[in-house]
């Protein structure tokens, strides 16, 4: 069966070090997305794209980066970690149709010290 | 700016219930409205996708509902079980966009 998968599924870091979350799906969607989910704020974008070698900011994208090469991959990465970084985060995708069903991986349990 | 909201933000309740989780959005311009559940320390697994066309969506003991001219969908429960307790997220796409706006969510509890 298709799926997506994050790993690692639990990371703890020190502050300034650069961390990379990985995000792998199997559905040969075009759009991916990665969401960091707090107490307080709920879930918040912070990069997304809609194909091979496109990337686009969302609402949190300050600290992070990503790049697409293929379809089924989307890192990211926290070019040097701050502890307001600690975070549950999720990546999800859709098919590059409008309307069409958002899936989600496990997420990655980042504490940064 | 599109806003989610969602009530009520907690809810606790016997076994056997029927329940109603209401999801508001302030921008009726949307391509759809989709239903997930979140269980404590894991993923959002989706529920249910109503396309802006529809009027509602049935699985299992599901429905959800879609309003779009007022901004609201309903999540029913029939029967509620306490295999049910998780956190109900609601989620629209803009038109055009593939960007959902997520709600805060309703946690249920639902006791023996």
């Amino acid at each position: 069966d298709a799926e997506i998968t994050q790993s690692p599924r639990h990371k703890i870091t020190e502050t300034g070090r650069q961390v990379t979350l990985a995000c792998h799906q199997t559905w040969n969607h075009n759009n991916m997305f990665w969401y960091r989910q707090d107490l307080g704020h709920g879930l918040r974008l912070i990069h997304y794209s809609y194909g091979v070698q496109d990337t686009n900011k969302g609402e949190v994208s300050d600290g992070y980066s990503v790049s697409r090469s293929n379809t089924e991959d989307l890192p990211l990465t926290l070019e040097s970690a701050a502890s307001s970084q600690t975070s549950v985060y999720f990546c999800a995708s859709s098919p590059g149709s409008p309307g069409a069903e958002q899936f989600f991986g496990p997420g990655t349990r980042l504490t940064v010290l | 700016k599109q806003e989610v909201t969602q009530i009520p933000a907690a809810l606790s309740v016997p076994e056997g219930e029927n329940l109603v989780l209401n999801c508001s959005f302030t921008d009726s311009a949307i391509y759809n409205l989709q239903w997930f559940r979140q269980d404590p320390g894991k993923g959002l697994t989706s529920l249910l996708l109503i396309q802006s066309s529809q009027r509602e969506q049935t699985s299992g003991r599901l429905n959800a509902s879609l309003d779009k001219s007022s901004g609201r969908s309903t999540l029913y429960i029939a029967a509620s079980q306490p295999g049910d307790s998780a956190t109900y997220l609601c989620a629209v796409e803009k038109g055009g966009s593939y960007i959902p706006t997520f709600g805060r969510g309703t946690s249920l509890i639902v006791h023996p």
